[in-house]
């Protein structure tokens, strides 16, 4: 069955140090894949996407995401954390057939 | 331009009531996609509708849930004799066309009482 991991549930980082968030899909196809951003109170907002291309993409707020095809990985980047970017990320695999595979997502919390 | 669209926000319904919750798609948008997040889980894709038609139900349960996306009106998730389980977080979703991202509404929180 087609499945998504997220590695780590909760992170807590002080403001400025680096991020990475792992995420792995299980899919031998040609997939599509997206990170979403919910922010305290918000709905789930589209940090960014790989459709095809070049395999490092980026999106807003300073993140980026590496499509590593021969790992099914598709890990999300930021250089520097700020305390606004507490939040919960959701790593997504769209396969094609329009329904999202999420991750259980990723708990992120920023120490100012 | 106005975003995916949801209410009610926040809906409380007794065990064995109905609950129906309504979805206006982006403009444009003729995708509708349901979600449910039930506590401490990551979203589970419930149903993919275009106009008048189910495309994909594979994530609907089996009994007292249904879904429509008529011609004229928003899309409506329906839950009959709901039951304590059923307390969720239901989001919808819509896109352009069917490999595109898909632009999230605010969702509504359902508790059961």
């Amino acid at each position: 069955a087609q499945s998504v991991s997220q590695h780590n549930h909760h992170v807590i980082l002080s403001e400025a140090a680096s991020l990475e968030l792992g995420c792995n899909y299980s899919y031998g196809g040609t997939v599509n894949l997206f990170w979403y951003v919910q922010y305290p109170g918000q709905h789930l907002q589209l940090l960014l996407k790989y459709f095809s291309g070049d395999p490092l993409v980026k999106g807003i707020k300073g993140f980026e995401a590496e499509f590593i095809k021969s790992k099914f990985s598709f890990n999300l980047r930021k250089p520097s954390v700020q305390w606004s970017d507490t939040a919960e990320y959701f790593c997504a695999v769209n396969t094609h057939t329009g329904k999202l595979i999420f991750g259980q997502g990723t708990t992120l919390q920023v120490k100012p | 331009n106005a975003g995916v669209m949801q209410n009610p926000r926040h809906l409380v319904r007794r065990r064995g009531q109905e609950a129906r919750l309504r979805c206006s798609p982006m403009k444009g948008h003729s995708h509708v996609y349901w979600y449910r997040q039930l506590p401490e889980e990551g979203l589970k894709f419930m149903v993919y509708l275009q106009k008048e038609n189910i495309i994909d139900e594979s994530g609907m349960p089996k009994e007292r849930f249904s879904a429509e996306f008529p011609k004229e009106g928003p899309s409506i998730l329906r839950i009959q004799q709901v039951v304590r389980g059923d307390s969720a977080a239901y989001f919808c979703a819509s896109s352009d066309r069917l490999e595109d991202e898909q632009y999230f509404g605010p969702g509504t929180r359902l508790t059961v009482t």
